[in-house]
């Protein structure tokens, strides 16, 4: 069974430049959450969707971060304009549902922004 | 509130046994995980508890709960170099919505 794949791996920009994350989810995983990492913390969760609709997105700051999971699979991330603060690894994640919890984590995308 | 504590560093020798701790404030929790997260990779589910468990024993892991004092605590018996990592505790209230830890850094040495 294929893990969740994200892309890119790494992604260096610049302050109030744009950028986006794509995630593919394990097949058949109708939850799919996305989450920042800043280095020494614990994952936050920024959102989840359950399908193709929103179930959560209270920690996302809508002024800059939007994402879409437009026909219930792929998900895309992404920030407009970046700040310095939004350096972190980006991670997606997937589970079924009713699966006590169990979320599949991909490897993650780290965001530098200089 | 949410809220979950880890101490950030733990150091052992080979053939020891760990114990990671947590705290966490959310008494209505009904899940505590363990997540294990390797440099460079994702996190990786380990174990969980139902929190009207005590104990829970999975092979080297055994998990501990004190719902009392809110407490939760991860063994591992026989720590290899390969356990070398960030572990995780994880509370839900619900099974959708996870609150990490920050993560307590397992080293092992020789």
């Amino acid at each position: 069974e294929a893990g969740v794949a994200q892309s890119p791996r790494y992604k260096i920009i610049e302050k109030r430049q744009s950028v986006a994350f794509w995630c593919n989810p394990i097949s058949g995983h109708a939850t799919l959450y996305w989450y920042q990492q800043i280095l020494g913390q614990g994952p936050k969760l920024l959102i989840q969707f359950q399908n193709n609709g929103v179930v959560d997105d209270s920690q996302l700051p809508k002024d800059r971060f939007s994402a879409e999971r437009l026909k219930g699979v792929d998900s895309t991330l992404k920030i407009q304009p970046a700040k310095l603060e939004d350096s972190a690894v980006y991670l997606c994640a997937s589970s079924s549902q009713g699966a006590l919890g169990e979320q599949y984590f991909g490897p993650g995308t780290r965001l530098t922004v200089t | 509130g949410e809220d979950v504590e880890q101490s950030l560093f733990l150091s052992v020798r080979e053939g020891d046994s760990s114990v990671i701790n947590c705290t966490y404030t959310d008494s209505s929790s009904t899940y505590l995980y363990w997540y294990k997260q390797e440099p460079g990779a994702g996190l990786q589910l380990l174990t969980y508890i139902f929190s009207n468990m005590d104990m829970k024993q999975d092979q080297r892991l055994t998990v501990l709960l004190n719902k009392k004092d809110k407490h939760l605590s991860l063994r591992i018996a026989d720590t290899q170099t390969g356990d070398s990592a960030i572990y995780f505790c994880a509370e839900s209230i619900n099974t959708d919505k996870l609150i990490f830890g920050t993560g307590t850094r397992l080293q092992v040495f020789p």
